[in-house]
């Protein structure tokens, strides 16, 4: 079975400019959270999806944004980029059930804003 | 706030030499205490969840334990390809999926 997937893999953008990572859930999960990790930091979190609606959101400006589609992947999107949103992106798909709450982690988008 | 704190910051081992690895957390109502592996540059590779203090999950090399206020990774007999950085997060009841992540212990096993 397939795992998470992201793409694209490497991004480079300039300051001021938007952005739209894409992630696909392991098949038959329904939950999509996004993370941020910055080099020698653990992840943070950004939002989480769960059917299509936000379930989550961490201590992020509105610059990010976030949506589930009906296939339950996602997008999330980043404007007005600053050199200080150069990260890791990563995303992670569960499938909410009693006793079951395991993350499972793509493979992340390096985003380097120059 | 929930926060997790790891120690050390990194470690060395020689292939063979066993160790652990620590993480302290506080968090309002414990879910759910995860490990993971983290090689450079790419996504955590999920190792275990840990629900209540008391419990222990192992899988190879790798035995991970929970108490009420830290968690444990015990490696034993490490190999070289052990080699990766260990991160430690928790999941706080009524927090939906959010997970709170700490820094993590860069791990390496020389030969």
């Amino acid at each position: 079975d397939a795992g998470v997937t992201q793409s694209p893999t490497h991004l480079i953008k300039t300051r001021g400019q938007h952005v739209t990572l894409r992630c696909s859930p392991i098949s038959g999960h329904k939950s999509v959270s996004w993370y941020q990790q910055v080099l020698g930091q653990g992840p943070q979190f950004i939002f989480q999806y769960y059917e299509k609606e936000e379930r989550g959101r961490g201590n992020f400006p509105d610059r990010f944004s976030a949506r589930q589609f009906p296939n339950y992947s996602s997008e999330l999107n980043v404007n007005a980029l600053l050199l200080g949103d150069s990260a890791l992106y990563l995303c992670a798909s569960s499938s909410p059930r009693e006793g079951n709450n395991e993350q499972f982690f793509g493979p992340g988008t390096r985003l380097t804003v120059l | 706030e929930d926060q997790v704190t790891q120690s050390p910051e990194a470690l060395r081992l020689q292939e063979g030499e066993s160790s652990s690895l620590n993480c302290s957390y506080t968090v309002s109502g414990l879910r759910g205490l995860f490990w993971y592996r983290q090689d450079p540059g790419k996504g955590p590779e999920f190792l275990f969840t840990l629900y209540s203090a008391g419990e222990e999950k192992e899988k190879e090399r790798l035995k991970a334990t929970l108490t009420k206020k830290e968690s444990f990774l015990h490696i034993t007999a490490p190999k070289p390809e052990d080699s990766a950085t260990y991160l430690c997060a928790v999941q706080a009841a009524g927090g939906g999926n959010k997970l709170t992540f700490g820094t993590g212990t860069q791990l390496k096993v020389e030969l």
